[in-house]
């Protein structure tokens, strides 16, 4: 599978509770880019990772959110506590040269 | 500040009627202006990048063109198949790596 695993497709939960989201990128690329589509809006970057390393997470709420890309594994996007206004679709994509951003198919949180 | 404004929001065709779709951008330096698809409950998929004012890129029924104020992507002849919300991205030269700041997307529907 030479494409971008997201991992769950659909998560749901309740207020307060963590949700982890999984991304393993285009086979052999190390660097991995979090995106956020609430509805009605367009896609905001969030964070860039190179492999045990957080390149730019400028786009990342200061509090609640983490994310990290480990030496083996996919990388995680975790949002601790979670409330209502973090449901959103949230995809990860990896970058070909002169081809732009693979996307995954996303993971739709909805918080209830 | 680096923004991306698409217009129209949403744009209704009958199948064979021929339109444009707009991107206006305003960056601090741009190292790529990007066009995407995005079908419902998918991940955006890459149609083009363009670099300089007065480049033109193909692609089956859509060419997409760029000036230093904005892009359009022009779309001939469309099929019910083209149905989809088109998104427009820049890549400033402010955004670390290849992060990029997205437009809200036109939504297109062409009916038989």
């Amino acid at each position: 599978n030479a494409g971008v695993m997201q991992n769950p497709r659909h998560l749901v939960r309740r207020r307060g509770q963590e949700a982890r989201l999984r991304c393993s990128p285009v086979k052999g690329h190390s660097h991995v880019y979090w995106y956020r589509q609430l509805p009605e809006e367009g896609l905001k970057f969030m964070v860039y990772l190179q492999k045990e390393n957080i390149i730019d997470e400028s786009g990342m709420p200061k509090e609640r959110f983490s994310a990290e890309f480990p030496k083996e594994g996919p990388s995680i996007l975790r949002i601790q506590q979670v409330v209502r206004g973090d449901s959103a679709a949230y995809f990860c994509a990896s970058v070909t040269a002169g081809l732009g951003y693979t996307f995954g198919s996303g993971t739709r949180l909805t918080v209830v | 500040e680096d923004q991306v404004t698409q217009s129209p929001e949403a744009l209704r065709l009958q199948e064979g009627e021929s339109s444009s779709l707009n991107c206006s951008y305003t960056v601090s330096g741009l190292r790529g202006l990007f066009w995407y698809r995005q079908d419902p409950g998918k991940g955006p998929e890459f149609l083009f990048t363009l670099y300089s004012a007065g480049e033109e890129k193909e692609k089956e029924r859509l060419k997409a063109t760029l000036t230093k104020k904005e892009s359009f992507l022009h779309i001939t002849a469309p099929k019910p198949e083209d149905s989809a919300t088109y998104l427009c991205a820049v890549r400033p030269n402010s955004n670390s790596g290849y992060a990029l700041n997205f437009g809200k997307g036109t939504s297109l529907l062409v009916t038989p």
